[in-house]
């Protein structure tokens, strides 16, 4: 049974870090990893998705890398500010339904 | 940006009721899928639906839980008899494919249902 780790649980850096969080998995029969933000008490918005055959993705500010065989991914996040304050998931999508969802980690970026 | 719509965003209820949660999915989009989130716990798959039938579900998805797709655009949850667990936050999601590496799945903003 797939499994899906995030660490660390929580996360405090000051503003303009950089900073990365990480998503592990166990079976890394995977069709894609996709990491989204959740706000307190919202929904989650997708940040990015890097298929199965892929090594990483960046959008802006953000780069996130899959390494399939180790079963790991990391999101990295460069040059942190206090919007990016949030909740971070990472999910993997093995039969191309189901996401598995990993607790997230909990950023404060503090100005 | 086309979003996934879900009403209401906060539901209440007396234990032994029944509640009907309610999505619009992304008009183009053909797979519709609940999880749920109980505070403070992961993200949980419940269902997901195509072409009118279940196409998966998990073990939390009993016989307590239905969905139904009534017309072109509603995609519902129906809970026959809630129970204080049944308290969490329960997001819609929906994607126009599922069996590629491409899909993304766009997700509502959730309903909290709270089970008194």
């Amino acid at each position: 049974k797939q499994e899906v780790t995030q660490i660390p649980a929580a996360l405090s850096v000051p503003e303009g870090e950089n900073l990365v969080l990480n998503c592990s998995f166990t079976d890394s029969a995977i069709y894609n990893l996709q990491w989204f933000r959740q706000d307190p008490g919202k929904g989650l918005t997708s940040l990015l998705l890097i298929q199965s055959s892929q090594r990483e993705q960046t959008s802006g500010r953000l780069n996130a890398s899959l390494d399939k065989s180790s079963g790991r991914s990391t999101l990295y996040i460069a040059a942190s500010q206090p919007g990016d304050s949030a909740t971070y998931l990472c999910a993997v999508n093995q039969a191309g339904t189901a996401l598995i969802f990993g607790k997230g980690t909990t950023l404060s970026v503090s100005s | 940006e086309p979003e996934v719509t879900q009403t209401p965003s906060h539901q209440v209820t007396q234990m032994g009721q029944e509640v009907i949660l309610r999505c619009v999915p992304i008009s183009n989009h053909l797979y519709f899928y609940w999880y749920r989130q109980i505070l403070g716990q992961k993200v949980e798959f419940l269902v997901s639906f195509y072409n009118n039938e279940i196409s998966e579900k998990s073990e939390i998805f009993d016989d307590q839980f239905s969905v139904e797709r009534p017309d072109g655009s509603n995609f519902t949850l129906k809970i026959r008899s809630t129970k204080l667990e049944d308290s969490a936050m329960y997001f819609c999601a929906s994607n126009r494919e599922a069996s590629t590496a491409k899909n993304i799945q766009y997700f509502g903003a959730g309903t909290r249902l709270s089970v008194l």
